[in-house]
């Protein structure tokens, strides 16, 4: 059972150019979060995705977009590229219906990332 | 979102018991506690989650007082490959949906031979 995967595994951008990356939830999970990690950090939720819209977002500028597509894969935009969007880039999935105890628990399995560099 | 504060780094020997402490004394009622794992280069992979008292797995415990104003996780018999950052998480989970984590820096565990 393959897990969530990502693609590409490394990208290379200048500034101002657009880049478009793509995961792949877990078998079976039909949610999709997005998180960017800079250099030393904690991740940080950018947004997330289930039945093909965005749910609940962080706190991340419109240049920022995504989409998921019937399949429960999704995309991750960032349009108009900074220096400072150089990050590990990570996705990670999960089952909404899946329940534990007393509150709904989902537990989110993240993907190896696709680390890009804005030049 | 409750705030956590664990120490940024901690280093220890291979076969030690490893405990890593984490403060969060503004968890909320409906508050879980969950810990993550991460290697360099990799996503964080889910290590455990508990409410109250303690939960233990196959490769974790985790001990939270009566106020739950903190949290240890505790590694067994730690290894090399245990080298990693842990990261501790608080928040609630609401019905349909996976709530956004929130990490803080996490404690870079350094495990020497």
């Amino acid at each position: 059972d393959a897990g969530v995967t990502q693609s590409p595994t490394h990208l290379i951008k200048t500034r101002g150019q657009q880049v478009t990356l793509r995961c792949s939830p877990k078998s079976g999970h039909d949610t999709v979060s997005w998180y960017q990690q800079a250099l030393g950090q904690g991740p940080q939720f950018i947004f997330q995705y289930y039945e093909e819209e965005e749910r609940q977002r962080g706190n991340f500028p419109d240049r920022f977009s995504g989409h998921q597509f019937p399949n429960y894969s999704s995309e991750l935009n960032v349009n108009a590229l900074l220096l400072g969007d150089s990050a590990l880039y990570l996705c990670a999935s999960s089952d909404r219906t899946r329940s534990s105890g007393r509150a709904s628990y989902n537990e989110q399995f993240f993907g190896p990332g696709t680390r890009l560099t804005v030049l | 979102l409750a705030k956590t504060t664990q120490p940024i780094s901690m280093d220890s020997y291979e076969g030690q018991e490893v405990n890593i402490t984490c403060s969060h004394n503004n968890i909320a009622t409906n508050d879980y506690i969950t810990w993550y794992q991460q290697f360099p280069s990799q996503g964080p992979r889910f290590i455990i989650q508990g409410y109250k008292t303690k939960v233990t797995n196959e490769v974790a415990s985790l001990f939270i007082p009566a106020d739950r104003k903190s949290s240890t996780l505790s590694l067994p018999r730690v290894s090399l490959s245990d080298t990693a950052v842990y990261y501790c998480l608080v928040g609630a989970f609401s019905s349909g949906s996976a709530r956004q984590l929130t990490f803080g820096s996490g404690t870079q565990l350094t495990v020497l031979p």
